[in-house]
């Protein structure tokens, strides 16, 4: 299976404690997306990547939320200082930006459930 | 800020019956893609649709774009336990922004 895979599937921690969640994209995708999807609602966007470049930043929820994508594979997302409110699940998401005239489509990892005790 | 809103927000209905639900902006739409998604897991694309007025069949699921590209519809014929889960439509305005996801329906199906 070649899709987008996240690790870890699920993750508990106590709140002020840091957190590193990893995406890898289907590999021949360029762009890299991270979201996050609390109970009841639709994904909510937060950053993006274009090969190892961060397109946009300015919708990651607090300077707590930071992420990376430096050889333009795979990408991390890391809360500091977690709190309660950041419990939710983290998906990732790629695309072949700019091949086959279907940019807009985007696929998913599994996701990463976060709980914040 | 651009909204896409989705109605029912819930849905329960029978085996057998048919269904539709609905995605709609003040907005025109580069594309659109609809997504189910299962507890626990990331959606899963079913169709992107592109020009106004399009329809487009996957089995018993037909996707429909309106003519000004502002609004879409899913609907199922003789729904099955299977179609349970999330449905979730997301809109890309401009071909090179991200998307923007409604907060979906979630769909049972009872058999």
């Amino acid at each position: 299976d070649t899709g987008v895979s996240q690790d870890p599937r699920h993750k508990i921690t106590k709140r002020g404690q840091n957190v590193t969640f990893r995406c890898d994209p289907i590999s021949e995708h360029n762009r890299l997306y991270w979201y996050r999807q609390t109970l009841g609602q639709g994904p909510e966007f937060l950053t993006y990547f274009q090969n190892e470049a961060q397109l946009e930043k300015s919708r990651l929820l607090s300077d707590r939320f930071s992420a990376e994508r430096p050889k333009g594979s795979f990408s991390t997302l890391e809360i500091q200082r977690t709190e309660q409110g950041d419990s939710a699940m983290y998906l990732c998401a790629s695309s072949p930006w700019g091949t086959s005239g279907r940019s807009g489509e985007q696929f998913f990892g599994p996701g990463t459930r976060l709980t914040v005790l | 800020t651009q909204l896409l809103e989705q109605s029912p927000q819930f849905l329960s209905i029978q085996e057998g019956e048919n269904l539709t639900v609905y995605c709609n902006s003040s907005s025109v739409f580069s594309s659109l893609q609809w997504y189910r998604q299962e507890p626990g897991e990331g959606p899963v694309l079913l169709v992107t649709v592109v020009t106004g007025g399009e329809v487009k069949k996957l089995k018993r699921l037909t996707f429909q774009f309106g003519d000004a590209r502002k609004d879409s519809s899913l609907h199922i014929t003789a729904a099955q336990p299977g179609d349970t889960g999330l449905y979730l439509c997301a809109g890309d305005w401009s071909g090179n922004t991200p998307l923007v996801f409604g907060k979906g329906t979630r769909l049972s199906v009872i058999a």
